[in-house]
């Protein structure tokens, strides 16, 4: 069974369309969960960090929301720069791995 | 600063070939660590180190040996490749040891491809 799930493992939007992208986990204690963007052909880059249940960050379009079981990330009027493959992960209590979703590829259309 | 660094960029071995890739971050991190990521498998832990001379194993550890003798470096080698290691390696670090709480940074990426 995954341990982080994310879905849906793909999304198209119109430009200026919101939505949400969704990360579910099954790990216990969590300690963390991130959130990073990756484009083709480059490493993930680091968006945001949650550690607690009711948290939210933002950045410029994207929020971050955590509860007990999954994590969304919001993404208001999209442009077409955000088109990239969202990935999830977690670490959880007593251990400092990072255990990875199977991402989401946004694909945000002019 | 040059962030986390790797090479080579592109690799093809035949089976049986050892290599091994390198990894450099020039940001004093503690923490480093491997990563490979397939087609529809996500990325997944192949090794990890909390700082020089402390190594551990990830998800994914069988066929692959590290060691970290600096803490700027941080290779990994495939003492003999297979089809199986076919796979793009990002290579991690993040500040103070902890992934936990400090952001990690990656690397560009080595594609390997074994024949």
């Amino acid at each position: 069974e995954d341990q982080v799930t994310q879905s849906p493992e793909a999304l198209r939007l119109q430009e200026g369309e919101s939505s949400s992208l969704n990360c579910s986990y099954t790990v216990s204690g969590l300690r963390g969960l991130f959130w990073y963007r990756q484009d083709p052909g480059k490493g993930p880059e680091f968006l945001f960090t949650l550690y607690s249940a009711g948290e939210e960050k933002e950045k410029e379009r994207l929020k971050a929301t955590l509860t007990k079981k999954e994590s969304f990330l919001h993404i208001t009027a999209p442009k077409p720069e955000d088109s990239a493959t969202y990935l999830c992960a977690v670490i959880q209590g007593g251990s400092e791995k990072l255990v990875f979703g199977k991402g989401t590829k946004l694909t945000v259309n002019p | 600063n040059a962030g986390v660094t790797q090479t080579p960029k592109f690799q093809v071995l035949k089976t049986g070939q050892s290599m091994t890739l390198q990894c450099a971050q020039d940001m004093n991190h503690e923490y480093m660590s491997w990563y490979r990521q397939d087609p529809g498998m996500g990325l997944r832990l192949i090794h990890y180190s909390v700082g020089a001379g402390i190594t551990d194993q990830g998800e994914v550890p069988n066929g692959y040996n590290v060691s970290r003798s600096t803490t700027e470096d941080f290779p990994l080698r495939l003492l003999s490749a297979a089809p199986s290691q076919t796979s793009v390696y990002f290579c991690a670090s993040s500040s103070g040891g902890i992934p936990s709480y400090n952001e990690q940074f990656f690397g560009p990426g080595t594609r390997l491809t074994v024949l």
